[in-house]
């Protein structure tokens, strides 16, 4: 079965502060992952990842994906208030050339105080 | 540019009735993902539909729930009859479906309540 876990699954920080978050997954075919970032709503999107090594950035915002050891990792540096949320790690499985189904992990919820 | 719509972004009702969740892909998404979320299980698929034809319904939890997609700027949700366990938060996200892999991008969702 498919299945991504995340951590850790809550994180307290100080702004200013730079956090790290991981995700490991196992899946029968990878495409790619995926990050999203849930405030009170909708999950919005931040990174897909399809590639081992390359790193993804937006900003304070960077991530890279391990294909050989199954995991990724999301890098928030200098966090402000405004980064407090669930952040979403997802695998989508398959070759088969359309979209697919995502897997989801539990999420890490990120508390960034003042 | 507008995203994914859904609605009603509230729905609070008795068990036994019937409760129908509604959707709007972006329009050129040929990819329509129905999923669910509560705290115990997290964000679930339930059903997803290529070019409106559905595709994996093995997340849908029972007979009670059905969907469609009539045409490609159009889904619903059906719960009949519904439950207390039912309630949680149900996102509609849709996705171009191609070659290259392209990430799926979520409506604001519809917070159900069965009473």
């Amino acid at each position: 079965e498919d299945k991504v876990v995340q951590s850790p699954l809550s994180l307290v920080v100080h702004e200013g502060d730079t956090v790290t978050l991981n995700c490991s997954y196992e899946v029968t075919n990878f495409r790619s992952l995926l990050w999203y970032k849930q405030e009170k709503k909708a999950p919005t999107f931040l990174f897909m990842l399809t590639s081992s090594g390359i790193e993804k950035k937006s900003g304070r915002l960077s991530s890279i994906l391990d294909k050989k050891e199954l995991f990724s990792i999301l890098n928030i540096t200098a966090t402000q208030t405004g980064d407090s949320a669930i952040y979403l790690c997802a695998v989508e499985p398959s070759l088969g050339g359309g979209s697919e189904k995502l897997v989801f992990g539990k999420g890490t919820k990120l508390t960034v105080n003042p | 540019d507008a995203g994914v719509i859904q609605s009603p972004r509230h729905e609070v009702t008795e068990m036994g009735q019937e409760v129908t969740l509604r959707c709007k892909p972006i329009s050129g998404h040929n990819s329509l993902f129905w999923y669910r979320q509560t705290m115990m299980r997290g964000l679930e698929l339930l059903i997803y539909f290529n070019n409106n034809v559905p595709i994996d319904d093995s997340g849908m939890p029972e007979d009670r729930f059905s969907a469609k997609m009539p045409n490609a700027s159009f889904s619903t949700l059906k719960i009949q009859p519904s439950e207390p366990r039912d309630s949680a938060v149900y996102f509609c996200a849709s996705s171009f479906s191609g070659r290259k892999a392209q990430p799926q991008h979520f409506g604001d969702g519809t917070r159900l309540s069965i009473l």
